[in-house]
């Protein structure tokens, strides 16, 4: 079973551009969540999709920041623009509706704002 | 409001030596309680994880956690280490099963020769 993926691995902008990062749950897991950890800092939380409904956005830090998860596969996240501020590694992971207690974590992207 | 800590952002210990991973946490609701670890250039991947019952949790590649709700702590141990343990390792909560991970700022496990 594919587990949990995301791309890029490592995307390099500058200021005021637009990224788009992607995630691809574990197949049939309906409840996707995107995290960060940004320098020196703990991961936090960001926000949480079930199928193709947000259910709790409540760590999106600003309107910079938009998610989407069409059809409740694939998701994408999408800073524009992009700020200094917005440096760091942002993780994807998926859960089961059956056993939710668990998530799986993706391999992460690294973002860098020059 | 949920939190966790990690007591030592570093931790060295020789090549067979026990390992101790130092976890606290608060919540106003039984926690379901996990560590995970990132090795380099790698994803987070879950070592172990305590939900209900036993409060001795086995993971994989040696590693047990331990449960102890007058503590509040979850401390991660292995009693030896290897090389192929170097990694950052993150102890975490959440308050029901769909809950966000409440993740503790981590800790960085080198073994020396």
């Amino acid at each position: 079973e594919a587990g949990v993926t995301q791309f890029p691995s490592h995307s390099v902008i500058e200021k005021g551009q637009t990224v788009t990062l992607r995630c691809d749950p574990i197949s049939g897991h309906d409840n996707l969540y995107w995290y960060r950890r940004v320098m020196g800092k703990e991961i936090k939380f960001l926000l949480h999709f079930v199928k193709e409904s947000k259910q709790d956005e409540s760590g999106m830090p600003n309107n910079r920041f938009l998610a989407e998860r069409t059809g409740g596969t694939y998701s994408t996240l999408k800073v524009q623009p992009a700020e200094l501020e917005d440096s760091g590694v942002y993780f994807c992971a998926s859960s089961p509706q059956t056993t939710a207690d668990t998530q799986y974590f993706g391999p992460g992207t690294r973002l860098t704002v020059l | 409001a949920q939190s966790v800590t990690q007591l030592g952002s570093h931790v060295s210990v020789s090549e067979g030596a026990l390992v101790l991973l130092r976890c606290n946490y608060s919540s106003s609701v039984p926690p379901y309680l996990f560590w995970y670890v990132q090795y380099p250039n790698q994803g987070l991947q879950l070592l172990l994880k305590y939900t209900t019952g036993a409060t001795l949790v086995k993971g994989i590649n040696g590693f047990e956690a331990e449960f102890k709700k007058s503590e509040t702590s979850f401390h991660l141990t292995k009693p030896s280490a290897h090389m192929s343990d170097a990694a950052e390792y993150f102890c975490a909560l959440t308050g029901t099963s769909y809950d966000k991970v409440i993740f503790g700022p981590g800790t960085s496990l080198s073994v020396i020769p």
